[in-house]
């Protein structure tokens, strides 16, 4: 059974810096591109990001590009967002999905349950 | 403003059958890109209902439909179960913003 454990969540202010984890289990990881997405409070589901599943084609939605990063350590099945440069409209319940494929994006899977972000000063 | 257009809510009696819109452009849906649809509770992860248009992942049952014509999508949604109340999403991808793609989302409310 396909497991996504996302962490590193919390409150921040303006202008600083968190990284997500997610771990991932049950699935062969490599061969699967990765995505996060996210949901503001009161909004609905937001694509962030996504890597391919060697890390070949990574893409960002405007919003976040040149402020997050993605990454992928395939030894530990894990997925990271260095999230930078944060601002209040940040704050949501960012979730680690599944894609169907290895170079996605396709559609997500499986999710996780997610990690909250609270950007506030 | 959501690329995919969606009703805001949505709500049947249990046992009734309902559909969820899911309105888009020649930029995605009517682009032959595939409409994927998820079902999302709250605290809960979202699930995937209904992929690549029409299909259904293993474990959801037949209750559960996807359709696809021109610039739009549906899902129905057939003899309605209270379980069923939840937000409701579609999801495609775009080619000219060169991303994934979601509706707003749909409140079902079981009456």
């Amino acid at each position: 059974e396909v497991h996504l454990v996302e962490s590193g969540g919390g409150l921040v202010e303006p202008g600083r810096s968190l990284r997500l984890s997610c771990a991932a289990s049950g699935f062969i990881f490599k061969d699967h591109a990765m995505h996060w997405v996210r949901q503001s409070p009161g909004k609905g589901l937001e694509w962030v990001s996504s890597i391919s599943w060697n890390s070949g084609t990574i893409d960002y939605a405007d919003s976040v590009k040149g402020r997050f990063t993605i990454s992928r350590d395939d030894a530990t099945n894990s997925l990271y967002l260095q999230m930078n440069s944060l601002r209040t409209d940040d704050t949501a319940l960012y979730y680690c999905a599944k894609d169907r494929a290895a170079a996605g994006p396709g559609y997500f899977d499986s999710w996780g349950r997610g990690t909250l972000v609270t950007v506030s000063s | 403003q959501s690329v995919l257009t969606q009703p805001p809510s949505v709500s049947g009696a249990p046992g009734q059958r309902v559909t969820i819109s899911c309105a888009g452009s020649n930029s995605n849906i009517g682009g032959r890109l595939e409409v994927h649809w998820y079902q999302h509770l709250p605290g809960a992860a979202p699930k995937l209902l209904i992929y690549d248009d029409t299909k259904r992942p293993s474990g959801i049952p037949d209750r559960f439909s996807g359709s696809k014509s021109g610039t739009s999508a549906s899902l129905a949604i057939t003899g309605l179960q209270p379980e069923d109340e939840a937000d409701y999403y579609c999801q495609s991808y775009d080619k000219i913003l060169t991303a994934p793609v979601f509706g707003a989302g749909t409140k079902l409310t079981v009456l």
